[in-house]
């Protein structure tokens, strides 16, 4: 079965401070993946998403994520972080079936 | 901008006491799916919809919990009897198709469940 590993629970960083989250998913064949995002209060909305084409994938708010086939990652990454980017961030791989199989989450504290 | 609607929002019940949970995707979409998500864990579907037909409920625990979208529409999610490790937050998504670069899930705000 598939499934999605994220390395980090908890980041804490000062604003202006690069970002990389970790994401590493289990199956080898063509996958499509995802990075959503859950603010304080608010719903889980999609970031990004990867099916094919370029391996850098341009989202929302400045985020990109790299899909590298070669090592199974699609990690999270931000040049410069701001302190509304404190959330919860989730990397997913679309099932079999068309539903969404998740990481654990990674929890990013921003420092004013 | 369209939304997924769920309620309650909060819903606080004691063990075997019977919930529901009642979610309206956005309109035209035809994938629903209901995700359970555990303090500290990513979320995790539970049943998945394609109009009015399950799609996916290997992950579903027959024995108390039940789903259904009779008119491929809204859904409503049950559990009877509730247990106490039943306490998380239920979320509903939609989708428009089930296999295509529109396969964007948009999240409802959920509904926490509280078994005391």
């Amino acid at each position: 079965a598939q499934s999605v590993s994220q390395h980090n629970h908890h980041v804490i960083l000062s604003e202006a401070a690069s970002l990389e989250l970790g994401c590493n998913y289990s199956y080898g064949g063509t996958v499509n993946l995802f990075w959503y995002v859950q603010y304080p209060g608010q719903h889980l909305q999609l970031l990004l998403k990867y099916f094919s084409g370029d391996p850098l994938v341009k989202g929302i708010k400045g985020f990109e994520a790299e899909f590298i086939k070669s090592k199974f990652s699609f990690n999270l990454r931000k040049p410069s972080v701001q302190w509304s980017d404190t959330a919860e961030y989730f990397c997913a791989v679309r099932g079999s079936q068309g539903n969404l199989i998740f990481g654990k989450g990674t929890k990013l504290s921003v420092k004013p | 901008e369209a939304e997924v609607a769920q309620s309650p929002r909060y819903k606080i019940t004691e063990k075997s006491q019977a919930v529901a949970f009642w979610c309206d995707p956005i309109s035209g979409h035809a994938t629903l799916y209901w995700y359970r998500q555990i303090l500290g864990q990513g979320p995790e579907l539970l049943v998945q919809f394609q109009d009015e037909s399950v799609v996916d409920d290997s992950q579903l625990p027959k024995d108390r919990f039940s789903a259904e979208r009779l008119k491929g529409v809204d859904s409503t999610l049950k559990i009877q009897p509730a247990e106490l490790g039943d306490s998380a937050m239920y979320l509903c998504a939609s989708s428009l198709a089930r296999y295509s670069s529109y396969n964007e899930q948009f999240f409802g705000p959920g509904t926490r469940l509280t078994v005391l």
